[in-house]
């Protein structure tokens, strides 16, 4: 069965201040490593897509990285408008391989 | 910018009542899902949908979840007698090639009494 965990549950930022978000996965072959964002009682907003170790993806300030084993979003200088809730999911090799699955997300508060 | 929209953003009912939740997927996309989340857990996926008919589901999706793709805009999840637990928010996403990346709907709260 996959699995996603990430950590820390809750990070809070002071405005400028940088830092990662970690995301470990189980999964029986990759097929995908996907980061969203989401704002209070919104849907997940897609921000990247990883497929192989080593595969680098930025927007703005964000960058997201990936290993064999788990996969980080850093924030650089992050802006109160970068708080929200940031969920990692992965997909499998298995099956039909349609299905995203899902961490708790982190919740990230920058203030200002 | 096309984007996933969802009806009604809320809806309340009653045990054992059915409910219907409307999706319109972005326009030229061919894969759709539905996840749910409960207050405070996980994005959890329920199914899958592509060439009119369903592709994966989950051991959530027992047999009072039903999916249709009623035309060619729509993409609806029944609920055939809602419990208790149904409460949750329920999102409805879309991708335009088997694997890619998917986009989420605003999603509609169900609160089940």
């Amino acid at each position: 069965e996959d699995q996603v965990t990430q950590s820390p549950e809750a990070l809070r930022l002071q405005e400028g201040e940088s830092s990662s978000l970690n995301c470990s996965y189980t999964v029986s072959g990759l097929r995908g490593l996907f980061w969203y964002r989401q704002d209070p009682g919104k849907g997940p907003e897609f921000l990247f897509t990883l497929y192989s170790a080593g595969e680098e993806k930025e927007k703005e300030r964000l960058k997201a990285t990936l290993t064999k084993k788990e996969s980080f979003l850093h924030i650089t200088a992050p802006k109160p408008e970068d708080s929200a809730t940031y969920l990692c999911a992965v997909r499998n090799s298995g099956g039909s391989n349609y299905k995203l699955t899902f961490g708790k997300g982190t919740l990230l508060t920058v203030n200002p | 910018e096309p984007e996933v929209t969802q009806t009604p953003s809320h809806q309340v009912t009653q045990m054992g009542q059915e409910v219907i939740l409307r999706c319109v997927p972005i326009s030229n996309h061919l894969y759709f899902y539905w996840y749910r989340q409960i207050l405070g857990q996980k994005v959890e996926f329920l199914v899958s949908f592509y060439n009119n008919e369903i592709s994966e589901k989950s051991e959530i999706f027992d047999d009072q979840f039903s999916v249709e793709r009623p035309d060619g805009s729509n993409f609806t999840l029944k609920i055939r007698s809602t419990k208790l637990e149904d409460s949750a928010m329920y999102f409805c996403a879309s991708s335009g090639i088997k694997g890619g990346e998917q986009y989420f709907g605003p999603g509609t709260r169900l609160t089940v009494t």
